[in-house]
């Protein structure tokens, strides 16, 4: 069974740089899937923020392209996002998700809470 | 790009029907069968219900079914039952060769 589970601080000060990591398991991040990130501020709606491949290639979403930075690391079947100068609107639930059928997300972590003070 | 339009709120009885919408653009939802719905229960993971319009993963009742006219997608579950309610996303390919990803804004089902 697939399963991913992000990590990372749970408060990032406003400026800095947020900086997750989405471990898999029961699955290799290097066969034929893209992996994606998305978020959810409270009470809002899921918001894509991009995917990326095990040869690391990138996909992002225009209106965070500038500060937005994914890589992967193979050797530990884990991929990774960095989210530069942020301020209280990225305060979210940050989902990472396995990319399947084509455009859709099949398996998803359990979400994690990054706040941003204002 | 805009979110896709969905309505923020249906309800039904238990055993009826419920339809929720999706419209996006003819750049999008209207041009590839690249639309999947997602179940959200509070404080849980949203899960994949319908895949390419009209597919259902394993283990999704058949209850859950897709269709898309034009610009828009729609998402009907039949036979509502308590365990339904809950927040529901529809997504769309971008488009025009983006690879991109986009989000409707939610529905809110609620079971009466």
């Amino acid at each position: 069974q697939v399963q991913l589970q992000e990590s990372g601080p749970g408060l990032v000060k406003p400026s800095d740089t947020l900086s997750l990591t989405c471990a898999v398991s029961g699955y290799s991040i290097s066969s034929n899937n893209w992996w994606g990130w998305i978020r959810q501020p409270p009470g809002k709606g899921l918001e894509w923020i991009g995917y990326i491949y095990h040869t690391g290639g990138t996909y992002y979403n225009p209106s965070l392209k500038s500060r937005v930075t994914m890589s992967v690391d193979t050797s530990k079947n884990q991929f990774s996002l960095k989210l530069s100068s942020v301020t209280a609107v990225d305060t979210a639930v940050y989902y990472c998700a396995r990319k399947e059928f084509g455009y859709a997300f099949d398996f998803w972590g359990q979400g994690t809470l990054v706040t941003v003070p204002s | 790009q805009s979110a896709l339009t969905q309505p923020r709120s249906v309800s039904g009885s238990p055993g009826q029907s419920v339809t929720i919408s999706c419209t996006g653009t003819s750049s999008d939802v209207g041009s590839y069968n690249y639309v999947s719905w997602y179940q959200e229960h509070p404080g849980k993971a949203p899960k994949l219900m319908i895949y390419d319009v009209t597919k259902r993963p394993s283990g999704v009742p058949a209850r859950f079914s897709g269709t898309k006219s034009g610009n828009t997608a729609s998402l009907t579950i039949s036979g509502l039952q308590a365990e339904d309610e809950a927040d529901y996303y529809c997504c769309s390919y971008g488009g025009s060769g983006s690879y991109s990803v986009i989000f409707g804004g939610g529905t809110k089902l609620t079971v009466l």
